[in-house]
């Protein structure tokens, strides 16, 4: 498996409330991204990372920004939380973009009321 | 618009009975075709990646064909550890966004 962890695995929060999601890697690869899936949907992106302080927005990115101050580590912040946000959130690595696999984290489950 | 659509959205199969998967795309410049398997609870684990049209892998009891337009997953003589969810996904070539699809749940019963 690759060195993937999320933090926390599980989350319940109230409307309104910031929550920030924590994406860790023991690979070393270039590239993380932030995925949401919900029933019916595929996965979507949110943002991704092309190096430390390199950032971009993916298709859904609305209600979320993103912070890469470590190779290893790639944070997604629900600034305001709302309900219509509530979704499994999955991370990712891969070593590029152009042809390299994405490998996917456990996920994390938020909740908001 | 890039669309990536599977089918059935859910499988049920006896053990032994072999049966396929669908995923056709419509993705401009395709790059690469992921297929994906995921567990309940858990994320997506890595099976295949296809890159060009007439390109088939396998794994275990699983192989993977590509064509211009569609991908089939197909599953041999399927055991009950293979139910799961499989995901496809389409890297597109020119802004290398992978589009996934909503995925087929399969279940095998013993």
């Amino acid at each position: 498996d690759a060195g993937i962890t999320q933090s926390p695995r599980h989350k319940v929060t109230e409307t309104g409330t910031p929550v920030t999601l924590r994406c860790h890697q023991t690979e070393n690869h270039r590239y993380m991204y932030w995925y949401r899936q919900d029933p019916g949907h595929g996965l979507r992106l949110i943002h991704y990372s092309y190096g430390v302080k390199d950032t971009d927005k993916g298709e859904v990115s609305d209600g979320y920004s993103v912070s890469r101050s470590k190779t290893e580590d790639f944070l997604l912040t629900l600034e305001s939380a709302t309900s219509s946000q509530t979704s499994v959130y999955f991370c990712a690595i891969s070593e590029s973009r152009a042809t390299d696999t994405q490998y996917f984290g456990p996920g994390t489950r938020l909740t908001v009321l | 618009e890039d669309q990536v659509t599977q089918s059935p959205e859910a499988l049920r199969l006896q053990e032994g009975e072999s049966s396929s998967l669908n995923c056709s795309y419509t993705v401009s410049g395709l790059r690469g075709l992921f297929w994906y398997r995921q567990d309940p609870g858990k994320g997506p684990e890595f099976l295949f990646t296809l890159y060009s049209a007439g390109e088939e892998k396998e794994k275990e009891r699983l192989k993977a064909t590509l064509t211009k337009k569609e991908s089939f997953l197909h599953i041999t003589a399927p055991k009950p550890e293979d139910s799961a969810t499989y995901l496809c996904a389409a890297l597109r070539s020119n802004d290398y966004k992978l589009s996934f699809g909503a995925g087929t749940t399969v279940t095998v019963r013993a």
